[in-house]
């Protein structure tokens, strides 16, 4: 049964600084990974998706990387702004399928 | 990228009465669609997948009588809360995959308050 785990669970930063968020996997027989970024009270906004064949995908300051054989992925997020205060959370399919299962997410606050 | 919608966006209903939950796919197909509940502080929670043209299949622990699932079209799939509680008050939100990658794409998300 595929099991996510984000690391860590919340994180406080300066504005400036460059963070990683950590998210592992269990079952390493995935289709994709995806990170979604989730404002309080509000819904998902997809940030960036991982094809199994691939190693990494950026978008502006944003860059994932997978590596399946460890179960693990990275979101690394350059020059931190307040704006991007949110729960960041990643999602595999489920051993054997497609559906997604959550991690527990990471819930950042950037300072000003 | 492919666009997902739910209706309404938030309800708020009496204990006993049943609400539903619409989720459409506007510019792509869907055989397939999942739910998902989301508590205040805690992940997304996959509830069951809607499959067009048959029953759905609920996650273990999730009550088939209690949410009813219709995906009687390629474009829509419907969750019916019925005989509502004050603990079913919760976010629930739907997706829908893409063909080719997979990629999951997220309707914004009903917000279900039950007094």
């Amino acid at each position: 049964k595929q099991e996510v785990t984000q690391i860590p669970a919340a994180l406080s930063v300066p504005e400036g600084e460059n963070l990683v968020l950590n998210c592992s996997f269990t079952d390493s027989a995935i289709y994709n990974l995806q990170w979604f970024r989730q404002d309080p009270g509000k819904g998902l906004t997809s940030l960036l998706l991982i094809q199994s064949s691939q190693r990494e995908q950026t978008s502006g300051r944003l860059n994932a990387s997978l590596d399946k054989s460890s179960g693990r992925s990275t979101l690394y997020i350059a020059a931190s702004q307040p704006g991007d205060s949110a729960t960041y959370l990643c999602a595999v399919p489920g051993s054997g399928t497609y559906k997604y299962i959550f991690g527990t997410g990471t819930r950042l606050k950037v300072l000003a | 990228g492919a666009v997902v919608s739910q209706h309404p966006s938030w309800v708020i209903c009496k204990s006993g009465t049943s609400v539903k939950i619409e989720c459409r796919s506007l510019d792509f197909q869907a055989t397939t669609m999942f739910w998902y509940r989301q508590f205040p502080k805690q992940s997304l929670m996959l509830m069951a997948t809607s499959n067009e043209g048959s029953k759905a299949t609920y996650e273990q622990g999730v009550e088939k009588d209690k949410f009813l699932i219709n995906h009687a079209s390629l474009t829509l799939s419907t969750l019916t809360v019925t005989s509502a509680h004050p603990e079913d008050s919760s976010f629930y939100i739907c997706s829908a995959p893409a063909r080719q990658t997979y990629e999951q794409y997220f309707g914004p998300g009903t917000r279900l308050t039950v007094t």
